[in-house]
């Protein structure tokens, strides 16, 4: 069966400090990955896709990167946070012969002070 | 452009009864409809997943339409439990395959609704 890991699960970090978000898919190959963000209250907002090793796209500009240096990994990185990066953010993977039903990882509760 | 629009945008209902919430949608070609639940703090779980030939799907006490002409569906609660809430969410993917702007397999999701049972 296939599993995510999203890890931290929290995370608090002072405004200007770096993030690091990791990915983890297990039990599927050539999965398409994906980033979310949820703010309180608010639906999900697609950051980042990928189709691929090192095939990144993004949706909407920020203060976010993503890579995909493995397969079945997944990171999101910034070098410096804003107040506005905080929220939940959500990592998720799918595959096009299951009609790219997506499954979504435990997500990361990120604050920003 | 792809749209979800979810009705209602929260809910109250007292455990036992039932309710049904609403999802319109704009996207084209259609490829499936998904329905997910997410509990406060936790990632969505999927409910049902329906295609174009399907327009009833169910999960246990979850029922889901699907009106593939008026692009409608809607996912209906029997006998709600405590446990039910949450926020249900209305994802609607295009069946054409692209990299370009325009048309992908990138589903669109609505907002939710936010369903609170009470006792």
């Amino acid at each position: 069966s296939q599993t995510i890991h999203q890890w931290p699960a929290t995370l608090v970090q002072p405004v200007g400090s770096p993030l690091s978000l990791e990915c983890t898919v297990e039990g599927t190959s050539n999965p398409n990955l994906y980033w979310y963000r949820q703010a309180a209250g608010r639906g999900l907002q697609l950051l980042f896709y990928s189709v691929g090793i090192g095939q990144i796209s993004s949706e909407v500009p920020q203060n976010l990167s993503a890579s995909r240096p493995q397969d079945r990994q997944f990171i999101l990185s910034s070098k410096k946070l804003l107040l506005s990066d905080s929220g939940f953010y959500l990592c998720a993977w799918s595959v096009v012969r299951r009609y790219n039903e997506q499954f979504f990882g435990p997500g990361t509760r990120l604050t920003v002070l | 452009k792809n749209q979800v629009e979810q009705s209602p945008q929260s809910l109250i209902i007292l455990e036992g009864k039932n309710c049904t919430l609403q999802c319109n949608y704009t996207v084209s070609p259609f490829s499936n409809l998904r329905w997910y639940k997410q509990d406060t703090g936790r990632g969505p779980v999927s409910l049902t997943i329906m295609t174009f030939s399907e327009n009833t799907k169910s999960n246990g006490r979850y029922t889901a339409t699907l009106d593939a002409d008026t692009k409608q569906s809607s996912l209906h609660i029997t006998a709600s439990q405590l446990s039910d809430s949450a926020s249900y969410i209305c994802v609607v993917s295009a069946a054409r395959l692209t990299h370009a702007s325009g048309g992908s397999y990138i589903p669109t999701f609505g907002r939710g609704t936010s369903l609170i049972v009470h006792p």
